[in-house]
């Protein structure tokens, strides 16, 4: 059973880009959520795909957007790249409709080091 | 979600039970007690999560006092692999608030 698969494990791209990370769910799972990590601090909910659509984000500018495709998985892309977007994008996926209903817990995967120069 | 505290952090003998405590004074009726870990440089791990019973799987076991204001995460024969950053997180169990929130969290260091 895969478990969650993000690429490519590590990017450098320079001020002013633009950048799309990719992440693959867990088999079965049909929710994503993407979180940011800056050095020595815990990770940051960017937001999270359920059904194709965003359905709850974090406090994140508009440069910051995603995708989720019919398969499930998801892309996230950020514009006109900072400096301090350097960070570990972590994926994380999660059932929304197992039994009884409701949200579980989250399975991350091992994350996308970025790098701006 | 309510504000969780915990130790920034602690030392543990290889082969002893490593005991985390979290505080999570604020917390309601239907939020849930969740942990994880992240190994350096690696994507958290889902360890535990529990309600108001004392939980047990085979990572952890999770134990949360009666009024439910503070819990201990107890890993009962630590190895060095188990060095990392632990998070205690609480949240509701089904609601339309999806996100995780974490905190600092504690770092433990296993030593042989």
């Amino acid at each position: 059973d895969a478990g969650v698969t993000q690429s490519p494990t590590h990017l450098i791209k320079t001020r002013g880009q633009q950048v799309t990370l990719r992440c693959s769910p867990k088999s079965g799972h049909d929710t994503v959520s993407w979180y940011q990590q800056a050095l020595g601090q815990g990770p940051q909910f960017i937001f999270q795909y359920y059904e194709e659509e965003e359905r709850q984000r974090g406090n994140f500018p508009d440069r910051f957007s995603g995708h989720q495709f019919p398969n499930y998985s998801s892309e996230l892309n950020v514009n006109a790249l900072l400096l301090g977007d350097s960070a570990l994008y972590l994926c994380a996926s999660s059932l929304t409709h197992g039994p009884g209903g409701g949200t579980y817990e989250q399975y991350f995967g091992p994350g996308t080091r970025l790098t701006v120069t | 979600d309510a504000k969780t505290t915990q130790p920034t952090s602690m030392d543990c003998a290889e082969g002893r039970a490593a005991n985390l405590p979290c505080n999570h004074s604020t917390i309601s009726g239907n939020e849930y007690v969740y942990w994880y870990r992240q190994i350096h440089s690696q994507g958290p791990q889902y360890i535990i999560h529990g309600l108001k019973n004392n939980e047990t799987n085979e990572m952890a076991s999770l134990i949360i006092t009666e009024d439910r204001k503070s819990s201990t995460l107890i890993l009962p024969h630590a190895t060095l692999r188990d060095t990392a950053v632990y998070y205690c997180i609480v949240r509701v169990g089904r609601s339309n608030d999806y996100k995780l929130s974490f905190g600092a969290g504690t770092t433990v260091t296993v030593r042989a």
